[in-house]
């Protein structure tokens, strides 16, 4: 029990699909993150909630579409991906953002992705 | 951008001996975490440290943090089959919002 609940586990997708990735986290953080893990590369950070406001996006393509409906709640809606987004990813919580804290991230077991 | 470099990628030694992991960062920090993955399994934090010479110890494992070096290192004692896994420094760059991890350590530690 990691206190960060993903689902689903595994998804298979093709290009033409849309999907969506879920996370729940039960610590009362105000922080909530999603990486992705790919192979021989370091973790990346894709988007940063505080307080359900975004305050991150590092470039992402437009085809990953982040959701915080709340504070617990977060989710990455997928649409038309390509082979190469296939990946693991992760989301995380803190207590507050990495700039005002040092809280260190708790991350939930991933999804692991694969684009067809 | 903050480069994290890890070294080694890979390591297996046997059970009983030391080892040391180096990580490396380009840029001022005073702020560096490692993290712990079992395959298959998410990342657990194993410490966190915040000023130059600061040294944490848990079990077999110690950290310790040289800002002015801009180094970590995670020294394993005696190593034990359990401490087979993944491990990862990360670094948050000072005012930023961002931490940057670097591409891990798989350690495999052989009975």
């Amino acid at each position: 029990e990691t206190g960060v609940t993903q689902t689903p586990r595994h998804l298979v997708m093709g290009m033409t699909n849309k999907k969506s990735l879920k996370c729940e986290q039960h610590l009362g953080h105000n922080a909530m993150y999603w990486y992705k893990q790919s192979a021989k590369k370091p973790l990346e950070l894709m988007f940063v909630y505080s307080l359900e406001e975004r305050v991150e996006n590092n470039s992402v393509p437009s085809r990953f579409s982040p959701e915080c409906p709340n504070s617990s709640h977060l989710f990455l809606h997928l649409h038309t991906l390509q082979p190469e987004d296939s990946a693991l990813y992760l989301c995380a919580s803190s207590r507050d953002t990495q700039g005002a804290s040092d809280s260190p991230l708790h991350f939930g077991n991933g999804t692991r992705l694969t684009v067809t | 951008e903050l480069k994290v470099e890890q070294n080694p990628l890979f390591l297996s030694m046997q059970e009983g001996k030391n080892y040391t992991i180096y990580c490396n960062y380009s840029t001022t920090s005073d702020r560096l975490y490692w993290y712990r993955q079992d395959p298959g399994k998410s990342l657990e934090s194993l410490f966190v440290l915040l000023s130059n010479g600061a040294v944490k110890q848990e079990g077999r494992l110690m950290a310790s943090l040289d800002t002015k070096a801009r180094l970590s290192t995670l020294h394993i004692t005696a190593a034990v089959h359990d401490l087979s896994a993944t491990y990862f420094c990360a670094v948050i760059q000072t005012g930023a919002n961002n931490l940057f991890f670097g591409t891990g350590t798989r350690l495999t530690v052989i009975p």
